[in-house]
């Protein structure tokens, strides 16, 4: 079965300073990798995906995702930090159908 | 605009009583899922449907039944069986079960004990 960690509960940037989430996962086959943020009382809006090809992903606002095989990774990233990116960021993976989501990890970026 | 619409926003259940969530689809997908939300725990799966009339027990399932009767809708009721019900409840929606493509989501139902 399929799993995907998300090491750190929280994470603490300064506005214009880049920021990494990071998630790792754990699949038999390939992984479809996503990542998605979630705005408070407000569902999961989806930011990017991996299915296959290039290892870095551009995704919405400005994110992109490294794929790392060997590390089993897919770190979300930003080259410049916003106060309004402040959110709570989940990891998923989905194999044979089946999606599985990190614990989340809440980001916080301060003016 | 195409989406999924949860209602309510905010539900309360009395003691011993039964009390159905609402998600509805308008995006053509055959797929849909209900998630239970704590804090710090991410999003454990309630139960699924792969197409009408078809639904399969999730990780949680007990306490929680459903119902996927047209495409565009799939009930989640909570009963008395279920325990500890407050939580955010969240459905979503993907083209198919098996798709490459990112499940949709509502903006959730938040249900509290009186």
């Amino acid at each position: 079965a399929q799993s995907v960690a998300q090491p750190e509960d929280q994470v603490n940037v300064a506005e214009g300073n880049p920021l990494t989430v990071k998630c790792t996962y754990s699949v038999s086959g390939n992984p479809y990798l996503f990542w998605y943020v979630q705005y408070p009382n407000r569902g999961l809006q989806f930011l990017l995906k991996y299915i296959t090809g290039d290892n870095l992903v551009k995704g919405s606002y400005g994110f992109e995702a490294e794929f790392n095989k060997s590390q089993t990774s897919f770190h979300l990233k930003k080259p410049s930090a916003l106060v309004s990116d402040s959110a709570l960021y989940f990891c998923a993976v989905r194999d044979l159908g089946d999606m599985r989501f990190g614990a989340g990890t809440r980001l916080t970026v301060k003016p | 605009d195409g989406g999924i619409t949860q209602s309510p926003k905010y539900l309360f259940r009395k003691e011993g009583q039964n009390v159905t969530l609402s998600c509805e689809q308008n995006l053509n997908h055959d797929a849909m899922y209900w998630y239970r939300q704590d804090p710090g725990q991410g999003l454990r799966l309630i139960y699924y449907s792969q197409i009408v009339n078809d639904f399969q027990k999730g990780d949680i399932a007990e306490g929680y039944s459903v119902s996927r009767e047209k495409k565009e809708s799939f009930p989640l009721t909570v009963t008395s069986a279920q325990k500890n019900p407050t939580a955010f409840y969240l459905c979503a929606s993907s083209g198919t079960f098996n798709s490459n493509q990112p499940q949709h989501f509502g903006d959730g139902t938040r249900l509290s004990i009186l």
